[in-house]
């Protein structure tokens, strides 16, 4: 969704270096997640923001940060990257729906290498 | 824990026929469930979502099914086309938070 951008889209790095992957998103939403994908296991929530001011972990945060720098930008960093961080990194946003879970909509996705 | 899984890795559809994709989930808590597509190098889009208040819901070209009482949904691609090949996502769950299951690869055959 070209609504949702993310840079890097490719990334090779080594062990022990910090690495920050950012997220724009034009479509105005309060909401924000950062996901990682990896074979055979389904996309994996690591944080989310309902706003600016509200950051929470997800199911596998241990060893990321992030940034909400503004409404728009949501960043997501390794400080120290190992190589069990090779994955497949998705950005998305939402806005309320009528429940607890509303639409969310995609980034093309940052493949990152962690040799 | 809580888990969404599908039934198949890989599915095989020949071209025009319709297309069911399984989904098995684990708890009984579970509100809202979602099916994405995604192709391939790109992100998961929105396809079709239903409450846990409903049994069925169709879109276009797809239906939703949800079984409550054995947890487990369906999703039908009526008349499957080329565009249609994808790896199809499950996702189910409350609170904010979705569980994801590991995807079904659909093939179609011409």
């Amino acid at each position: 969704d070209a609504d949702v951008t993310q840079t890097p889209r490719n990334r090779i790095t080594k062990t022990g270096k910090r690495i920050m992957l950012e997220c724009s998103q034009t479509k105005g939403h309060d909401r924000m997640y950062w996901y990682r994908q990896d074979p055979g296991l389904g996309l994996r929530l690591i944080y989310y923001s309902f706003d600016v001011k509200d950051i929470n972990k997800g199911e596998i945060s241990d060893g990321y940060s992030v940034s909400r720098q503004a409404q728009a930008k949501f960043s997501l960093s390794l400080e120290s990257a190992i190589p069990n961080q090779t994955a497949l990194y998705f950005c998305a946003t939402s806005e309320p729906g009528q429940g607890a879970l509303d639409t969310q909509y995609f980034g093309p996705g940052t493949r990152l290498t962690v040799l | 824990g809580e888990s969404v899984g599908l039934h198949l890795p890989t599915l095989s559809v020949q071209e025009g026929d319709n297309s069911i994709i399984n989904c098995a989930y684990s708890n009984s808590a579970s509100d809202y469930f979602i099916w994405y597509k995604q192709e391939s190098g790109k992100g998961p889009q929105f396809i079709i979502d239903i409450r846990s208040n409903m049994d069925k819901r169709q879109g276009q070209r797809v239906t939703v099914l949800l079984n409550k009482t054995v947890k487990h949904l369906s999703l039908q691609i009526a008349a499957t086309q080329p565009g249609d090949s994808a790896v199809y996502f499950c996702a189910g769950g409350g609170n904010y938070q979705l569980i994801w299951g590991a995807g079904t690869k659909l093939i179609i055959k011409p």
